[in-house]
């Protein structure tokens, strides 16, 4: 079946530590989104990509890091120059361009003790 | 800069209407709306795109003025399911990124 995957879906991590969170499509879409959802803030674009080896920092990219090696894989790392990284990520893939739906993958909850 | 949804939350008894609001500062190419149960995936509901047209299926429906940077959802004789956070997401002119509102809490009451 295709969709998009992220992993894993409840990560715990110490302060001062650096987190990879991967999130994986097998829709062969062109784009891909890192979002992060805090209560009553939304959905906030971290980092988005239109095409493989090229991304764009979203409204709150700093403290994060992207690479868009190949075109099925988008992963996230939450570096410890993130201030607030508790947190529900999402990621998200659409066909190119953003006139087509974009999918979610479940989401991973993020917890920094 | 998020686009602002209206209102923050929502309840209704079962049959009853509601309007939730999006609106933008910037010029908009789309729009997108999409519900999210409580720890689920956002799911797509529809796309409305330049050009001011109104969409529907079911009894969800949603308009889009692109004059006024606004689009509105429109969910008629509610059910039980309707229940969950609705975002918006905008795609302003000129730019590749989706960028969403801070979303809608609706809850439905038998």
């Amino acid at each position: 079946d295709g969709g998009i995957t992220q992993s894993p879906k409840y990560l715990f991590r110490k302060e001062g530590q650096n987190v990879t969170l991967s999130c994986e499509q097998n829709l062969n879409h062109d784009a891909m989104y890192w979002y992060r959802q805090d209560p009553g803030q939304g959905l906030r674009l971290i980092y988005y990509s239109q095409i493989v080896n090229d991304f764009q920092k979203g409204d709150i990219a700093e403290g994060y890091s992207v690479s868009r090696e190949k075109k099925e894989s988008f992963p996230l790392t939450v570096t410890s120059a993130q201030k607030n990284p508790t947190a529900f990520y999402l990621c998200a893939s659409s066909n190119f361009d953003t006139t087509t739906e974009a999918f979610f993958g479940q989401g991973t909850r993020l917890t920094v003790v | 800069q998020q686009p602002v949804q209206s209102p923050q939350a929502v309840i209704l008894r079962e049959g009853e209407d509601a309007v939730i609001n999006c609106s933008s500062s910037k010029a908009l190419y789309s729009v997108h709306w999409y519900r999210q149960k409580h720890g689920e995936a956002p799911v797509f509901l529809m796309i409305l795109l330049k050009g001011g047209e109104q969409k529907g299926h079911e009894k969800i429906s949603a308009s889009f003025n692109e004059k006024k940077q606004q689009s509105s959802l429109y969910l008629t004789a509610s059910q039980l399911s309707y229940s969950g956070t609705y975002f918006c997401g905008t795609e302003e002119d000129n730019t590749d990124k989706l960028i969403f509102g801070t979303g809608t809490r609706l809850q439905v009451f038998p």
